[in-house]
């Protein structure tokens, strides 16, 4: 079964710090994808990158970079110089490509960028 | 107009009575998803259905049920609904296509039993 795990629920810090959220998951199928996914406090969740397992290049867009490593089954994301906006809840989920591609989410972080 | 609709966007209702919460898309996809948000809990799959014939369970579908009346249309149904319903429910669509696309999400719907 998979699986998906954040284990910051909270994350706090003060604008223009860099900041990295962590993702572990796990997953039987050698072809899988992972994605992040923003939600701000307005409700609605925004698409911010899929990566396949195939695709050990990390990524980066902007102030946004994302790390992926097989070895450790992790897809960190980091955000450098911080802003206010944002602040918001951050998913990360994975999505095995033999099942129905419903993603399996983990619980969250939220990330809070003080002024 | 948003690739994906949901109605209403917030709706309380009472305890015990039958609720319908409307999603269409204009993606054109062919899968459709429903989940709910709870917090602490991230997001959990209800059903989903590949296409209008093809409904299945997810992993919390027990005390919903749906429709799909299009391949365009999906609707999640709370027969008797109860309070821990409470939540933020999302509707999604993914295209069957070769590799897995990202899915696209609804703006939310927030159902308060009480």
């Amino acid at each position: 079964a998979q699986k998906v795990t954040q284990a910051q629920t909270e994350i706090s810090v003060v604008e223009k710090e860099d900041v990295t959220l962590d993702c572990v998951y796990e997953t039987r199928d050698t072809t899988y994808y992972l994605f992040w996914y923003k939600q701000p406090p307005s409700g609605e969740l925004v698409f911010l990158i899929r990566r396949n397992s195939f695709d050990e290049q990390n990524e980066i867009s902007g102030r946004y970079s994302w790390n992926f490593q097989k070895s450790t089954s992790s897809f960190n994301f980091t955000i450098t110089a911080s802003q206010v906006v944002d602040s918001a809840v951050y998913f990360c989920a994975l999505s095995e490509a033999g099942s129905a591609r419903q993603l399996t989410f983990g619980s969250g972080t939220q990330l809070t960028v003080l002024p | 107009d948003a690739d994906v609709t949901q109605t209403p966007r917030n709706r309380i209702t009472k305890t015990g009575k039958r609720i319908m919460l409307e999603c269409s898309q204009t993606k054109g996809h062919d899968r459709m998803y429903w989940y709910r948000q709870d917090p602490g809990l991230g997001l959990r799959l209800i059903y989903y259905s590949f296409d209008v014939k093809d409904i299945n369970k997810g992993e919390i579908s027990d005390g919903y049920s749906v429709s799909r009346q299009a391949q365009a249309k999906f609707s999640l149904s709370l027969e008797s609904a109860i309070p821990n319903q409470t939540a933020l429910y999302f509707c999604a669509t993914s295209d069957s296509g070769q590799g897995a696309t990202e899915a696209f999400f609804g703006q939310g719907t927030r159902l308060t039993v009480v």
